[in-house]
């Protein structure tokens, strides 16, 4: 059983379509990660949210909006893509044990998008 | 603010010799670190984490790190090397202080010769 799943895997679109990529974790985790992974491989978190409360929305544009209708769930609407939204979006899980830090992420397989 | 430094984007190893992959933090309160490692097209793995218990951590695959505090240090060492070990590796940094979110390095390619 998958614990972290995406889709879809990959995401090919022309600039200016809005798009969503869902995300649901089957390990009871209180706390959902967005981060974007760039051409270069860095790796920056975008949204969190703990028990379908927003926690952190980082300097992204607008455009991205995150949704979750359950804690299980964790949806990226992205409207009016454009080329620089080109990346690798994660999805990641942790439990949400006192808050701590220290707990282990689990990520997702990653959705490819590219904006032609 | 924290911040990670993973130096050299790329590290070449033989098969059977050691693995170094360096990671220097900068955190202003207690930090937790990890090692993730990322195969091609796939999501990231934890490999090990650090949270301030034993300063040397073991994880999966044969890895293991020290925490180094008065070096800011957390690098990753295997004594031998696997081919099956050439993947993106990357260093993280959390804390305590609300956020929970983690800040990576860029991130080391490893390649292993035959």
């Amino acid at each position: 059983d998958t614990a972290v799943s995406q889709t879809p895997k990959y995401l090919v679109t022309q600039m200016g379509n809005d798009k969503s990529i869902k995300c649901e974790q089957n390990l009871g985790h209180d706390t959902m990660y967005w981060y974007k992974q760039d051409s270069k491989k860095f790796l920056k978190i975008m949204f969190s949210y703990n028990n379908k409360e927003l926690i952190i929305n980082e300097t992204v544009p607008n455009r991205f909006s995150p949704k979750s209708p359950d804690k299980a769930h964790l949806n990226l609407h992205i409207n009016s893509l454009e080329l620089g939204d080109s990346a690798v979006y994660f999805c990641a899980s942790s439990q949400d044990r006192g808050a701590r830090a220290s707990e282990t992420q689990y990520f997702g397989p990653g959705t490819r998008l590219l904006v032609l | 603010a924290q911040s990670v430094t993973q130096l050299g984007s790329h590290v070449s190893v033989s098969e059977g010799a050691l693995v170094l992959l360096r990671c220097n933090y900068s955190s202003s309160v207690p930090p937790y670190l990890f090692w993730y490692v990322q195969y091609p097209n796939q999501g990231l793995q934890l490999l090990l984490k650090y949270t301030s218990a034993a300063t040397l951590v073991k994880g999966i695959n044969g890895f293991e790190a020290e925490f180094k505090k008065s070096e800011t240090s957390f690098h990753l060492t295997k004594p031998s090397a696997h081919m099956s070990d050439a993947a993106e590796y990357f260093c993280a940094v959390s804390s305590d202080t609300g956020r929970r979110a983690l800040t990576f390095g860029s991130g080391t390619r490893l390649q292993v010769q035959p």
